[in-house]
C-alpha cells in the first residue's frame, strides 16, 4: 500500500540545534506540503512543493526551509531551533490525477528546550 | 473572517447517536470538499472527498455540500466510540490550484 513517511515521529533537542525532519512518499505524487499544527487549532501551511527543484513559501511565516531534490523526498530543515518551534509538523502529499485529495504522514511532534 | 469556520466543540453524544458535522465558507471559487479524522497524535486522514454541491455516501459517513449557501456537512450513523476523534473539513479551488484550506477541526467524543 502506498504510503507517506515521516521520521522521527518525536523530537526533542536543545535550543540552538540544526535539525532535520524528513518526509518520503511512495505515491509518486508530485505536491507535498508541511504544515504545522499546535494543539486544537488549525493546520498551517509552511511550505509547499509542486515537483522537483520547485518549493515556495505558505502561509505562515517559518524559519525553516525545504528541498526538493527527489520527487518522493521532501525534508524540513531548522538551522537554529528555539522553543517557539515547538509544534507538531505535518507533512502531506498529492497529485492532480483526478483530483486526489492529500494524504498526510503521522506527523512529528518537536520539542525544542 | 477566516475563509473557512469551523467550531472546535467538542461535540459529546452517545453512542448510537447520529453526529452533524458543519463548516462554513466564503469563497466561492472553492469546488472541491474534503473531510478529514485525526486521532490525538496522529496525522489527519481523508474520509470523505465531494466535487461542487451534492451529496456523497460511505458507510456510516454521508458528506454534503451546499454552494448555494457556502455551508457543508458531514453525517456519521450510529456512531461508535471508535469514531472519538478530531473532524477537520477542508477545501480548495479548482484549475490548478491544489492547496487546500482547512477548518480549525472539530472535537468529537462518543462515549459508551
Amino acid at each position: 500500500e502506498a504510503d507517506i513517511y515521516q521520521t522521527p515521529r518525536y523530537l526533542v533537542i536543545g535550543t540552538g540545534k540544526k535539525i532535520t525532519l524528513e518526509c518520503s512518499q511512495t505515491m509518486g505524487h508530485d505536491k507535498m506540503y508541511w504544515y504545522q499544527q499546535d494543539p486544537g487549532m488549525e493546520l498551517h501551511l509552511i511550505h509547499y512543493s509542486y515537483g522537483v527543484n520547485s518549493t515556495e513559501k505558505g502561509d505562515l511565516s517559518s524559519e525553516s526551509t525545504v528541498s526538493r531534490i527527489r520527487t518522493e523526498h521532501f525534508p524540513l530543515t531548522l538551522e537554529s531551533a528555539r522553543p517557539s518551534h515547538t509544534s507538531q509538523y505535518l507533512c502531506a502529499s498529492s497529485d492532480d490525477q483526478g483530483g486526489t485529495e492529500a494524504f498526510f504522514g503521522q506527523g512529528t511532534r518537536l520539542t525544542v528546550v | 473572517q477566516k475563509e473557512v469556520e469551523q467550531d472546535p466543540g467538542p461535540l459529546s453524544v452517545p453512542e448510537g447517536a447520529i453526529v452533524s458535522l458543519n463548516c462554513t465558507y466564503s469563497n466561492s471559487a472553492f469546488q472541491y470538499f474534503m473531510w478529514y479524522r485525526q486521532y490525538s497524535r496522529k496525522g489527519p486522514e481523508l474520509l470523505m472527498y465531494t466535487y461542487s454541491s451534492g451529496n456523497k455516501e460511505d458507510g456510516r459517513f454521508t458528506a454534503q455540500v451546499d454552494k448555494s449557501s457556502k455551508y457543508i456537512s458531514l453525517f456519521i450513523r450510529d456512531s461508535q466510540p471508535s469514531d472519538s476523534a478530531t473532524y477537520l473539513c477542508a477545501m480548495r479551488k479548482g484549475g490548478g490550484s491544489y492547496i487546500p484550506t482547512f477548518g480549525r477541526g472539530t472535537s468529537l467524543i462518543v462515549h459508551p
